[in-house]
């Protein structure tokens, strides 16, 4: 297995562009996430999927859209990109998101590391 | 809404002390704490999974705790080794507001010297 795949691995844009950074996962996980990752404030979470189909917001989804037509893959839009959103992101997969059963363990991928000027 | 702290920021340690880092979380109805370990410019690694109903974990020279009474969690590292420097996050799923998604904290940045 591949595990968590994300393309790309760095990506320069200038304000205003749009670009989808991509996803997938091999596991057939159910749960599928993105995070962002900031000097001081941690990860935190932008969007996440508990399915095809199924997609809800985390924290801080501003300017990130999201989609979710196939188990496998979960890509993160960025409609105008903007330097504040100058980050890395982390996708991530988890088996389920059953709430009563949440003793599945979340796989990070590589990470995608983004500059807007 | 969930909170998850990690103290100390930063740690630097002999090669083979064993050593403690610590996390804390403000709502006890967690489901899951998981430790992970990420190096410099790299992905988070997964080391450990506590569920809620455990108490501990182990997976070599790491061991790490949950007591959710106190709201704390910690991970225990023997026999600490150079190649174990990097930053540790805890992170917590569940909790009031949470929706089951994981809660990092800021990360300890552990260095080990030879």
């Amino acid at each position: 297995n591949a595990g968590v795949t994300q393309t790309p691995k760095f990506q320069v844009l200038k304000t205003g562009q749009s670009m989808t950074l991509q996803c997938a996962q091999d596991m057939n996980h159910e749960y599928m996430s993105w995070y962002r990752q900031d000097p001081g404030m941690g990860l935190r979470l932008i969007h996440y999927s508990v399915g095809a189909g199924i997609t809800d917001q985390g924290e801080v989804p501003n300017g990130y859209n999201v989609s979710r037509s196939t188990t496998e893959d979960f890509p993160l839009r960025l409609l105008s990109a903007a330097p504040s959103q100058t980050s890395v992101y982390f996708c991530a997969s988890s088996y389920n998101y059953d709430s009563k059963t949440w003793g599945y363990e979340q796989y990070f991928g590589p990470g995608t590391r983004l500059t807007v000027t | 809404k969930q909170e998850v702290t990690q103290i100390p920021a930063a740690l630097s340690v002999p090669e083979g002390e064993n050593l403690v880092l610590n996390c804390s979380f403000t709502d006890s109805a967690i489901y899951n704490l998981q430790w992970f370990r990420q190096d410099p410019g790299k992905g988070l690694t997964s080391l450990l999974l506590i569920q809620s109903s455990q108490r501990e974990q182990t997976s070599g020279r790491l061991n790490a705790s949950l007591d959710k009474s106190s709201g704390r969690s910690t991970l225990y590292i023997a026999a600490s080794q150079p190649g174990d420097s990097a930053t540790y996050l805890c992170a917590g799923a569940g909790g009031r507001g949470s929706q089951g998604n994981l809660i990092f904290g800021k990360g300890t940045k552990l260095s080990v010297k030879p």
